[in-house]
């Protein structure tokens, strides 16, 4: 079965700083999810990868899958107290767009005034 | 907001009752998809619901089941609840084939 890898698995970064959390699985990728969570809330969408080598920007947030289609990268620029949260990959593991989804085990971030 | 809501925010139960848990999908949206988070992991996949009937099962007993209705709202039930029941229940809506799966904002279920 597909599993995903996400690093670090907690993050603390200076306001203003610069960030790169991954999302690495152990199969090739139909559809990457990149989403952020507020403790105990809902997961709220970001954006969503399916082909090799796309690019996606929203605001300062900047996600990338490879072109082997077995890794994602989520890279903020200038961090702010309002970027803090939980980030979770999901993958989609059957070709389709099936929205079965599978996740990892989410990066925490800490944003310090 | 993604138009996903969720019912009720948090419940308490005791170990073996059975619990209902609600959720009304994004409007265009003919799937629901149901997730359980435990604490500090990753949302686990439930079961989906697409035209009233399950499409699809993770990894979990048959006393966790489902329904969907014709609105595309469903309903997750959970009999002879357990202590490793506690966790976030998650639904997300989406469209057959779609790119977009979005979230509400969860019930929060503990098990006593």
């Amino acid at each position: 079965s597909q599993e995903l890898e996400q690093s670090p698995q907690s993050l603390i970064v200076q306001e203003g700083k610069n960030l790169t959390i991954n999302c690495t699985s152990s199969k090739t990728l139909y559809g990457l999810y990149w989403y952020k969570q507020k403790y105990g809330e809902g997961l709220i969408f970001l954006m969503m990868l399916q082909k090799g080598g796309e690019e996606k920007s929203h605001e300062k947030i900047t996600a990338k899958l490879d072109e082997k289609k077995q890794q994602s990268s989520l890279h903020i620029t200038a961090s702010q107290p309002s970027h803090a949260g939980i980030y979770l990959c999901g993958a989609d593991p059957f070709s389709g767009n099936t929205g079965k989804l599978i996740f990892g085990q989410g990066t925490t971030l800490q944003v310090k005034p | 907001e993604t138009g996903v809501t969720q019912s009720p925010t948090h419940l308490i139960k005791t170990r073996g009752q059975q619990v209902t848990l609600r959720c009304s999908s994004q409007s265009g949206h003919n799937t629901v998809s149901w997730y359980q988070q435990a604490l500090g992991q990753g949302p686990q996949f439930i079961f989906q619901y697409y035209r009233e009937e399950e499409n699809g099962r993770g990894n979990f007993p048959p006393r966790f089941s489902g329904l969907q209705f014709p609105n595309y709202s469903s309903e997750l039930n959970v009999n002879a609840l357990e202590l490793d029941d506690s966790a976030l229940y998650l639904c997300a809506s989406s469209y057959a084939g779609g790119t977009e799966a979005f979230f509400g904002q969860g019930t929060r279920l503990t098990v006593v």
